[in-house]
């Protein structure tokens, strides 16, 4: 069984369009993030919910919408997408205090078009 | 300067060799550190943690520097398999773990 699983895998779709990314873990963790990795591979923390309420909120236009129904998941709606957004969007997730020991979904590459 | 920096090579280096990286980071309370390892188009993946005695798994061996604010990773009898990013990340004392840019190992025949 997969810990993290996000989906879909790769996402291709036109400027101006609403897109959807899902995630879920199964580890019984209370802490899930998303992450943006652009082409130059840098890894950078967009949200963080701790047992289903936002605790980081980076700077992130508002067109990003983290939702999340419960702690196993945290899905990530994006409005209007603009080309800067193509980039690979990672789901992880960590356990109390060891916060920094995250477990990564597989990603989702993103191209918009 | 940057909180967490990395030289993203790539280094290029013969099966057998061995290969180290450094990771500096600027906020002198830093409190934790790690290695995460990223294969080509997958996911990270921790590869160890750094404790402040410095510690080894296999022929891998992390160190933390305090005085001179760096971390280290040390790859010994490189394997071709050992070919990755390796990430390291800090922990800066609040929720935002910090990732460096990642070094780049390629391990040739």
């Amino acid at each position: 069984d997969t810990a993290v699983s996000q989906t879909p895998k790769y996402l291709v779709t036109q400027m101006g369009n609403d897109k959807s990314i899902k995630c879920e873990q199964n580890l019984g963790h209370d802490t899930m993030y998303w992450y943006k990795q652009d082409s130059k591979k840098f890894l950078k923390i967009m949200f963080s919910y701790n047992n289903k309420e936002l605790i980081i909120n980076e700077t992130v236009p508002n067109r990003f919408s983290p939702k999340s129904p419960d702690k196993a998941h945290l899905n990530l709606h994006i409005n209007s997408l603009e080309l800067g957004d193509s980039a690979v969007y990672f789901c992880a997730s960590s356990q109390g205090d060891e916060l920094y020991i995250q477990y990564f979904g597989a990603g989702t590459r993103l191209s918009v078009l | 300067r940057k909180e967490v920096e990395q030289d993203p090579g790539p280094f290029n280096v013969p099966e057998g060799a061995t290969v180290a990286f450094n990771c500096t980071y600027s906020n002198s309370a830093s409190q934790s550190f790690f290695w995460y390892r990223q294969d080509c188009r997958k996911e990270p993946k921790l590869l160890m943690s750094v404790y402040s005695s410095g510690n080894e798994d296999g022929r891998f061996t992390a160190q933390l520097n305090r005085a001179s604010q760096y971390i280290s990773l040390l790859i010994r009898d490189s394997k071709l398999s050992d070919s990755a990013t390796y990430l390291c990340v800090v922990n800066t004392g609040s929720y935002i773990p910090t990732f460096g840019r990642g070094t780049s190992l390629i391990v040739h025949p």
